[in-house]
């Protein structure tokens, strides 16, 4: 199993609204990552999780709250969002800890902030 | 500054050309690595590639082939005989180590392969 799996695919929330992003991999992998990619654009590094543990945050607003609650799930928790939050949220794994291994990624949470 | 240029912004070829994807790095770190991955219109990207600072050694995998040249700063992407299926965007990325783990992608290079 190569698959990072993301739910859900789409999302509309409001400013207001309190939702959780979902990421999970069965690949034994021991890093994960979430990524933001505005359109037509490259993505941004938000997070990292090693083994757990938060080792990268980029400086990343808290309306944006990431929990790895086990080695294969990944969780985004999102809270009083902005418009310009808009984006495709990309999750990542690889084997072990950056940066040398290479990442496979689900497919996406495309998010609209209303 | 660490920095991935690809001047290419869109390629346009018809199907059998063979296409190269330019991709230009700067860093100061001596050990980095290097990767390329595509990005369908379905959004996921796929890992592709990935080269360390100490081996320049080139590769081929099937259709694809990839120049990686130190003394230019260079990893270059080339795909013989182009296919529809090979129409996405591309991304060459990189990453270190120092300070603690960093990765930036280039711009992306938008690959149209026309029937």
């Amino acid at each position: 199993d190569t698959e990072v799996t993301q739910t859900p695919k789409h999302l509309v929330m409001g400013m207001t609204n309190k939702k959780s992003l979902k990421c999970e991999q069965h690949m034994g992998h021991r890093a994960m990552y979430w990524y933001k990619q505005k359109a037509k654009k490259p993505p941004e590094l938000m997070f990292v999780y090693s083994y757990e543990k938060l080792s990268i945050n980029e400086s990343v607003p808290s309306r944006f709250s990431p929990e790895c609650p086990n080695s294969s799930l990944l969780n985004l928790h999102l809270h009083a969002l902005q418009p310009e939050d808009s984006a495709l949220y990309l999750c990542a794994s690889s084997r072990t800890g950056p940066p040398d291994y290479e990442q496979y990624f689900g497919p996406g949470t495309r998010l609209t902030v209303t | 500054a660490q920095k991935v240029t690809q001047v290419q912004t869109e390629i346009s070829v018809v199907e059998k050309e063979d296409v190269t994807l330019d991709c230009v790095y700067e860093t100061r770190d001596t050990t980095y690595y290097l990767f390329w991955y595509k990005q369908p219109p379905s959004g996921e990207l796929v890992f592709l590639i990935r080269r360390n600072s100490f081996d320049e050694q080139n590769e081929i995998s099937g259709r694809y082939s990839w120049n990686f040249q130190k003394s230019t700063s260079s990893f270059n992407f080339t795909i013989t005989a182009s296919q529809v299926v090979d129409s996405a965007v591309y991304f060459c990325a990189l990453t270190w180590n120092t300070g603690g783990f960093k990765t930036i992608f280039g711009a992306g290079t938008r690959l149209f392969v026309k029937a």
